[in-house]
């Protein structure tokens, strides 16, 4: 079966810093990974998901990720971090053909300090 | 609006009560979800549903009732609230398998 973990509960970056959030990932099979944004009082905002094309996937507001196999590992990058950028953001793994197949992690919160 | 909405947003009600929260989509999606979100626990899927009077149980089910007649609403019914199940409740759709969900804002759930 598949699962998820976040490495960091709590991440915290002066503006205009670089963000890394990691996730770790285990799968039997071929995995789709996505990472989602959650601001207060919102639901979750799909930033960009890998489904087996290229590694290196770009999403919205300048985040992106790389799809790491030997590693199993799918981190969250973003070269300059934005006030707004502040949130929780979980990493979730979806295993081929089966219903409930989604594994969310527990997600990271992130901070940016002025 | 094209979307998925949640309602009501708010909601207090006493334990023994029965109550439901409503979930629609407009884009036909095959798949709906019901998630509870509680601090320390994340995201905990209570039900799905992969079609139309297709429904399965999640990691949390007990306590819970849902029913899907039509495509596009997909109900949560709490039979007997108890504390328990004061959380955030979070609906969420997709097309087909291994294609990301689309989520609701949610309905905040308070149970006295």
């Amino acid at each position: 079966a598949q699962s998820v973990t976040q490495l960091d509960s709590h991440v915290s970056v002066s503006e205009g810093t670089p963000v890394l959030l990691r996730c770790n990932y285990s799968s039997s099979y071929s995995p789709s990974l996505f990472w989602y944004v959650q601001h207060p009082n919102k639901g979750l905002q799909l930033l960009l998901k890998y489904t087996s094309a290229a590694t290196l996937v770009k999403g919205i507001n300048g985040f992106e990720a790389e799809f790491k196999k030997s590693e199993t590992s799918f981190h969250l990058t973003k070269p300059s971090a934005h006030m707004s950028d502040a949130a929780e953001y979980f990493c979730v793994v979806s295993e081929r053909g089966k219903g409930n197949d989604m594994r969310f992690g527990a997600g990271t919160r992130l901070t940016v300090k002025p | 609006d094209a979307g998925i909405t949640q309602s009501p947003r708010y909601k207090i009600t006493e334990t023994g009560r029965q109550v439901t929260l409503m979930c629609h989509q407009t884009w036909s999606h095959s798949y709906m979800f019901w998630y509870r979100q509680d601090l320390g626990h994340g995201l905990r899927l209570i039900y799905y549903s992969a079609a139309a009077d297709i429904t399965d149980k999640g990691e949390v089910p007990d306590g819970y009732v849902v029913s899907r007649s039509k495509t596009e609403n997909f109900p949560l019914t709490l039979e007997s609230a108890t504390r328990s199940q004061t959380s955030v409740y979070f609906c969420a759709s997709r097309n087909r398998l291994n294609q990301p969900q689309h989520f609701g804002d949610g309905t905040r759930l308070s149970i006295l």
